[in-house]
């Protein structure tokens, strides 16, 4: 089966510091694909980053970065210069290109402290 | 653009009551998907249709039916509701395979007493 584990319930980062939420997946296949989303307190779901499997060179969108290694079966995220707006829960995940299936990690709430 | 567009926003049922919640995308995409959330569990999949015609079990299938009526819509049926199944429902659309993002609803909030 496929699972996403995020292994950080809760993280806290200074505003202007920078975090990293890390994410882990478990598949034998290597046509997927890898994303983070966020979710502020209004419930919208937002997408922050996508990864393609196929491809080395890491995501980048302006301040959130991915750190994707391939091998460990890790996609973590990393947000530079924190801001309050920042804040939220941020959920990793995973795609089979096979089938269409997409899995959603637990999920990590970021706190931005002031 | 309305997006996707879950109905109803709220809902409350009483044990064994049944009831649907609908689902319609105005995008012309071809996948669409039913999460639940819940605290500490993040959304789980319940059910998802990668083109018209046809549906799929997710993570967690028991106790919901679905129905792709048409490209537009994918609406979730609970035949006979359960205190467990007291949750925020999502449902979602993406246009392809791959890369393609999920859009979601606003989410529906059910009660089941």
């Amino acid at each position: 089966a496929q699972t996403v584990t995020q292994s950080q319930p809760e993280m806290s980062v200074q505003e202007a510091e920078t975090v990293t939420l890390s994410c882990t997946y478990d598949t034998s296949e290597s046509d997927y694909y890898l994303f983070w989303y966020k979710q502020p307190p209004s419930r919208q779901m937002i997408l922050v980053i996508r990864q393609e499997a196929y491809k080395q060179q890491n995501a980048t969108e302006n301040r959130f970065s991915v750190n994707f290694q391939k091998a460990a079966k890790s996609f973590s995220l990393k947000i530079s210069d924190s801001q309050l707006g920042d804040a939220a829960m941020y959920f990793c995940a995973y795609r089979l290109n096979r089938d269409d299936k997409i899995i959603f990690g637990k999920g990590t709430r970021l706190h931005i402290l002031p | 653009n309305a997006g996707v567009t879950q109905t109803p926003k709220f809902q409350v049922l009483k044990t064994g009551q049944s009831m649907t919640l609908q689902c319609a995308q105005d995008m012309n995409h071809n996948s669409m998907y039913w999460y639940r959330q819940d605290p500490g569990m993040g959304l789980r999949l319940i059910y998802y249709s990668a083109s018209e015609g046809t549906t799929d079990k997710g993570e967690v299938p028991n106790g919901y039916n679905v129905s792709r009526l048409n490209k537009r819509e994918f609406s979730l049926r609970l035949e006979s509701a359960a205190p467990s199944q007291t949750s925020v429902y999502f449902c979602a659309s993406s246009e392809f395979r791959g890369n393609s993002p999920l859009h979601f609803g606003n989410g529906t909030r059910l009660t089941v007493t």
